[in-house]
């Protein structure tokens, strides 16, 4: 596709379980940026890709979260026993590796954990 | 540690009027970008507009405009003769430390009356 496609749009799931939220980047773009947004704040960083590499990790809230990069394309957030609190919206963003390079962004997953 | 303020959580504006947005930044970099992001209910985060530090020129963009002031490291953003599809949350962005980690304000929420 043209754009950066995220899936699902909405997923909610049940406290305690582990949940996938996936991201497809534009093709060629070799940055790859995850943030989460809670209900009317700003956007957290959560973790980059500069490849398949993440060399920042630190925005990462637990070691219940991970993410990983495959072929250079598609990273998938991975939530192991969720909780209430990760209830957020989850942003993916690529862009080419260039500090001044626009980021194009998904629009997101919607995580609701009940 | 490198932050990007935004000081003011909501604004509003009449159509067809003016209205700036403002921005602060912290860094230690000589050369650096800055962005502003809108991202309307859809969620889909969309590149308003983008200023290269090292050009004392401010970047313009159609009905929007920037004041780059470096010394005081501040970054406003100005719309001018605001329409109801502006209505957003506005967010002012900075790649941190040189790097392509893009780092946000928590967001100003534009409210254009009719």
């Amino acid at each position: 596709g043209a754009g950066v496609s995220q899936s699902p749009s909405n997923k909610v799931t049940e406290k305690g379980k582990d949940v996938e939220l996936r991201c497809d980047p534009i093709s060629g773009h070799t940055a790859l940026y995850w943030y989460r947004q809670s209900l009317g704040q700003g956007l957290e960083f959560l973790i980059y890709f500069q490849g398949n590499s993440a060399p920042d990790k630190s925005g990462l809230p637990s070691d219940r979260f991970s993410a990983e990069r495959t072929g250079g394309s598609v990273s998938t957030l991975t939530i192991q026993r969720t909780q209430q609190e990760d209830s957020a919206v989850y942003l993916c963003a690529s862009s080419f590796w260039d500090p001044g390079t626009e980021a194009f962004f998904g629009q997101g997953t919607r995580l609701t954990v009940v | 540690a490198q932050t990007v303020t935004q000081s003011q959580p909501e604004m509003s504006v009449q159509e067809a009027e003016t209205v700036t947005l403002s921005c602060t930044y912290d860094t230690s970099e000589s050369d650096y970008y800055l962005f502003w992001y809108k991202q309307p209910p859809s969620r889909q985060m969309i590149l308003v507009i983008r200023q290269e530090a090292y050009k004392q020129q401010n970047a313009t963009e159609n009905r929007f405009s920037v004041n780059f002031q470096k010394a005081a490291k501040s970054f406003s953003l100005k719309i001018s003769d605001s329409q109801l599809g502006d209505a957003a949350m506005y967010f002012c962005a900075y790649p941190q430390g040189g790097s392509e980690k893009l780092v946000f304000g928590k967001g100003t929420k534009l409210t254009v009356n009719p």
